[in-house]
């Protein structure tokens, strides 16, 4: 089946010690998004990918970065981990142009030690 | 895009209807009503969307309101399945540069059995 596929499930990483979590999706949607997801509150974008062009949402802190090497695979890289950046990190395609749904992976959750 | 207020949380019982409110009153024209959930423990999905007419898939029903500014989630008949968080969010038809989708409270739906 056609899906997102988010690696590892569970990630644990020290303070300040750079980590990365990987989104691959077999949608071929030209669009992909990330969002973080703190425990009790909603989805909340960090930025998103429309083919090779990155969009960063206004209020994503620096410490958050991405790539996108090809249509497939979407990277989220944090440089410097924070106690306040344990969170549910969500990826997620879609189809421009067609407004519709978007296709949520089943997170990777962060926890930064 | 513009907010959406729900009620933080609902309950149900199995196997009877649920109707989730949601009310939008500075809709625009351009904006399209869209509704996720999100299950415990995983990534948020698609339920359904609309525009200005009701609209029926496999999941659920939507009823908009005439003037647009409300709208009510129907799920026909609750299972313990359906037990999530339910989010009614607003899309600006316009925005064909990534279908982004900002996330509010939602409303968190319990089904009893």
């Amino acid at each position: 089946d056609a899906m997102v596929i988010q690696n590892p499930r569970y990630q644990v990483t020290q303070f300040g010690k750079p980590v990365t979590l990987s989104c691959s999706q077999t949608l071929n949607h030209n669009v992909m998004y990330w969002y973080q997801q703190k425990s009790s509150q909603a989805p909340k974008l960090l930025f998103h990918y429309y083919d090779k062009d990155f969009n960063n949402e206004a209020d994503t802190p620096d410490n958050f970065q991405s790539r996108r090497p090809n249509t497939s695979f979407c990277f989220l890289d944090i440089r410097s981990p924070g106690l306040g950046d344990a969170a549910m990190y969500l990826c997620a395609t879609s189809k421009a142009g067609e407004a519709y749904e978007q296709y949520f992976g089943p997170g990777t959750r962060l926890t930064v030690t | 895009d513009a907010k959406t207020t729900q009620p933080n949380s609902m309950e149900s019982n199995e196997e009877e209807p649920v109707h989730l409110p949601c009310n939008h009153s500075t809709i625009s024209g351009t904006d399209y009503i869209h509704w996720y959930r999100q299950l415990p423990s995983q990534g948020p999905e698609y339920v359904i969307h609309g525009l200005t007419s009701n609209v029926n898939n496999r999941m659920a029903s939507l009823a908009i309101a005439e003037d647009r500014k409300s709208s009510t989630l129907i799920l026909h008949r609750a299972t313990l399945r359906d037990a999530a968080v339910y989010y009614c969010i607003l899309r600006d038809d316009l925005d064909n540069a990534g279908n982004m989708l900002t996330f509010g409270g939602g409303t968190r739906l319990m089904v009893k059995p």
